[in-house]
């Protein structure tokens, strides 16, 4: 596709309900990265994967927090048992090459998470 | 670790005015040096961006150089349009670090 997608672009859940996050990279980007912004701050790094492998999962905020990217395109974030501190905004990026080579990141428009 | 802190807004600007939004960094090794830009209901966007001490990036009218000297990397533009009106954040990274982002700026330009 032209750019970054991601479905839904809204997500009401219930806490304590699972959701999945989409995110259709840039076709050929071989690194993915996930976000999480929160109301009025910055993007903060969740994890990041160079193909289909997990290469950093360090910001992931607790093990409720899962994603794959298992053929090193789609990839999906899920998280369980939502809490309301999960609501925040939820951001894709995909680069053309590995991330050590700082090529520019390209964002997707976010998935707002709003938990009840 | 790598961290990034930027001017607080909001910033209020007359059109023509002159811009400037100050970013400091902390990083270990050396690192690059990004301004993102989130237009309202848009994506973030690369501005611009400089991977070496005393390069000056640009785009759109707006200028950031990487001084490592004063481990800064200020926003500048002489003439803002209410076209600009966004959220400016600047972001580093370096080595095999993911992009780390500061609190953003947002920037409203009145006619």
């Amino acid at each position: 596709g032209a750019g970054v997608s991601q479905s839904p672009r809204y997500k009401v859940a219930k806490r304590g309900q699972d959701v999945a996050l989409r995110c259709d990279p840039i076709s050929g980007h071989v690194s993915l990265f996930w976000y999480q912004q929160a109301l009025g701050q910055g993007p903060e790094f969740l994890t990041y994967f160079q193909n289909e492998a997990q290469l950093d999962k360090s910001g992931l905020p607790s093990d409720r927090f899962f994603a794959e990217r298992p053929e090193g395109s789609v990839s999906t974030l899920k998280i369980q048992r939502t809490q309301k501190e999960d609501s925040a905004v939820y951001l894709c990026a995909s680069s053309l090459t590995r991330a050590d080579l700082n090529t520019e990141a390209f964002f997707g428009q976010g998935t707002r998470l709003t938990v009840v | 670790g790598n961290s990034v802190t930027q001017m607080e807004g909001p910033v209020t600007l007359s059109e023509e005015a002159f811009l400037t939004i100050n970013c400091t960094y902390t990083a270990t090794g050396y690192p690059s040096l990004f301004w993102y830009v989130q237009y309202p209901g848009e994506g973030l966007q690369l501005l611009l961006k400089a991977t070496k001490a005393d390069d000056k990036g640009s785009n759109k009218g707006f200028e950031a150089t990487y001084r490592k000297e004063t481990t800064s990397f200020h926003l500048e533009k002489g003439s803002v349009q209410v076209s600009d009106s966004a959220v400016y954040f600047c972001a580093l990274n370096s080595g095999n670090t993911p992009l780390v982002f500061g609190k953003g700026t947002r920037l409203s330009v009145i006619a």
